[in-house]
C-alpha cells in the first residue's frame, strides 16, 4: 500500500525563527509528485509547495523550502522567518504518475500543528 | 468561478436522515476529487471524476454514499441514512488535467457535516 508518513503530531517555532517538518513516502513508481499542503482554521487547504520526483533540484517558493531525498523517500518542508500567518495544520502529499483506476488520487500524511509563538 | 465553492458550510442532521453536499468547481477543471476529514485526522480519499465519468470510487466507505457529476461541472455527494460516525468535514477538490503533469489540487473550504 502507498503511505504518507508525518511523525510530528506537533511541532513548535518562535516567530522569525526556522522550523522543519518531517515527511517519509512509500512507493515503488519512479514517476511521482510531491505536495505540501497547509490547512488554517478556516479548513480550506493551501498548496504550498509542490516537487517532482524527476526533478533533482529541491523545490522553493519564498520561505518555503523542501529537502527531497529521493533515495531516503523523505520530503521535509522547511519554513524560514516563521511568521504568525504560518500557524496551521500542515499535510504532507504525494501523487503516482501510473495509470490505472487511481490515477489522479493523492495520498496524504496525517499532518502536523505548527503552532508559531510571538 | 474564481474559486471550488462547497455548500452548504456546515450541516447538521438526524440520524437517518439523507443528505446531499454540493461542490462547484473551478470553471475548465475535468478533474474533481470528494475527500473526508475527521476530527484531527488526515484525508480520506472517496472519489475522483474525470468529467462525467468517476474512474475510482473505491474509497466511498459504503452503499450509503453516492456521488454524481454533470455537465463537467458541479457535483454532489449524497449520504444517505446518516449515521454518526459520517460526522466529518467533506472537503472537494478539483485540478486541470495537463496531459500527465499533476499541479496539485485547488481546495474548497468543505462541509463540516454533524449528525446528531
Amino acid at each position: 500500500a502507498q503511505t504518507v508518513t508525518q511523525s510530528q503530531p506537533e511541532m513548535s517555532v518562535q516567530e522569525a525563527e526556522t522550523v522543519t517538518l518531517s515527511c517519509t513516502y512509500d512507493t515503488s513508481e519512479s514517476d511521482y509528485y510531491l505536495f505540501w499542503y497547509k490547512q488554517p482554521p478556516s479548513r480550506q487547504m493551501i498548496l504550498v509547495i509542490r516537487q517532482e520526483a524527476y526533478k533533482q533540484q529541491n523545490a522553493t517558493e519564498n520561505r518555503f523550502s523542501v529537502n527531497f531525498q529521493k533515495a531516503a523517500k523523505s520530503f521535509s518542508l522547511k519554513i524560514s522567518d516563521s511568521q504568525l500567518g504560518d500557524a496551521a495544520m500542515y499535510f504532507c502529499a504525494y501523487y503516482v504518475n501510473a495509470g490505472g483506476t487511481s490515477y489522479g488520487k493523492l495520498t496524504f500524511g496525517q499532518g502536523t500543528i505548527l503552532t508559531v509563538h510571538p | 468561478g474564481a474559486g471550488v465553492s462547497q455548500s452548504p458550510s456546515n450541516k447538521v442532521t438526524e440520524k437517518g436522515k439523507d443528505v446531499e453536499l454540493r461542490c462547484d468547481p473551478i470553471s475548465g477543471h475535468t478533474a474533481l476529487y470528494w475527500y473526508r476529514q475527521s476530527l484531527g485526522q488526515g484525508l480520506e480519499f472517496l472519489i475522483y471524476f474525470q468529467g462525467n465519468s468517476a474512474p475510482d470510487k473505491s474509497g466511498l466507505p459504503s452503499d450509503r454514499f453516492s456521488a454524481e457529476r454533470t455537465g463537467g461541472s458541479v457535483s454532489t455527494l449524497t449520504i444517505q441514512r446518516t449515521q454518526q460516525e459520517d460526522s466529518a468535514v467533506y472537503l472537494c477538490a478539483s485540478s486541470p488535467w495537463v496531459g500527465r503533469r499533476n499541479y496539485g489540487y485547488t481546495f474548497g473550504s468543505g462541509t463540516r457535516l454533524t449528525v446528531v
